[in-house]
C-alpha cells in the first residue's frame, strides 16, 4: 500500500526558476524525512520534520510539515544544476515503520 | 562518524544463484533496515532488524532473508535469484530512540541478474 504520494512525478526547469514538489497522505505521520538521491547512490537525508506546521530552511530549500502531520512540501528558490536528482519523502508512523514516497525526478538545464 | 557502509557495491549474478550483501550501520544505531529499489517500483521496504531480531517485514517472499549480528551488522541473502530481483538494495540504519526517528542511507549495492 502506497500511503505517500509525491506530486508531480518529473521536473524538468532551468537554472534560477523555483519550484515545489508535494507529498501528500491521508496518514498522519509522527515525523516525515526529505532525502534527495543521485543515480545509482544511496538516498541523502536534507531535513526531518516533526511537529506540525513546522518550516525549516536549508539554504535555497524550503520544507513545510502540514499543521495535520499528514503532508509536505519542498520548495527551491533559484534552482541550479547541482540541485538535480531524485526528491523522496518518507514518513514514519508511530510504530516506527517508514513509509516512501512515489519520488520526484528534478533535472535542472543550466 | 562514518556513514552507513554497504558492500559489494555491485555484484551480477545469474539466474538460480544466490546472492549475500553485507551492510555495516553507523557507530551506535542498533537498527538496519533493508530497501529494495527499482524503476517502476520505487523503494519497497524488505525487513528492518533491531538487536539481532526481526523487528518488521515487508510484502516480499522467502526467498529474502536477512540477519543481524550482535555488533549491530547486517547480511540480507536473496536465494534462487530471479531476473527480477535486478534492483539497487539499500540498507538504512538508525538509532531508535532518543529524538525524532530518522533513517540514514547507505550507497547501496547494484545486484544485475542475467
Amino acid at each position: 500500500t502506497q500511503l505517500l504520494e509525491q506530486s508531480p512525478q518529473f521536473l524538468s526547469i532551468q537554472e534560477g526558476e523555483n519550484l515545489t514538489v508535494y507529498c501528500n497522505s491521508s496518514s498522519v505521520f509522527s515525523s516525515l524525512q526529505w532525502y534527495r538521491q543521485e543515480p545509482g547512490e544511496g538516498p541523502v537525508l536534507l531535513v526531518t520534520v516533526v511537529t506540525g506546521g513546522e518550516v525549516k530552511k536549508l539554504k535555497r530549500l524550503t520544507f513545510q510539515f502540514g499543521d495535520a502531520r499528514k503532508d509536505s512540501s519542498l520548495h527551491i528558490t533559484a534552482a541550479q544544476p547541482g540541485d538535480t536528482g531524485l526528491y523522496l519523502c518518507a514518513g514514519a508512523d508511530t510504530g516506527n515503520q517508514f513509509y516512501f514516497g512515489t519520488g520526484t525526478s528534478l533535472t535542472v538545464i543550466p | 562518524k562514518a556513514g552507513v557502509t554497504q558492500t559489494p557495491r555491485y555484484l551480477i549474478k545469474t539466474r538460480g544463484q544466490q546472492v549475500t550483501l553485507s551492510c555495516s550501520p553507523i557507530s551506535g544505531h542498533r537498527s538496519v533496515s533493508w530497501y529494495q529499489q527499482t524503476p517502476g517500483q520505487g523503494l519497497q521496504f524488505l525487513f528492518e532488524y533491531f538487536s539481532e531480531t526481526q523487528r518488521n517485514k515487508g510484502n516480499f517472499p522467502g526467498r529474502f532473508s536477512g540477519r543481524q549480528f550482535s555488533n549491530s551488522r547486517s547480511e540480507m541473502n536473496v536465494s534462487t535469484l530471479e531476473l527480477g530481483d535486478s534492483a539497487l538494495y539499500l540498507c538504512a540504519s538508525r538509532p531508535l530512540g532518543g529524538g525524532p526517528d530518522t533513517q540514514y542511507f547507505g550507497p547501496g549495492t547494484r545486484l544485475t541478474v542475467l
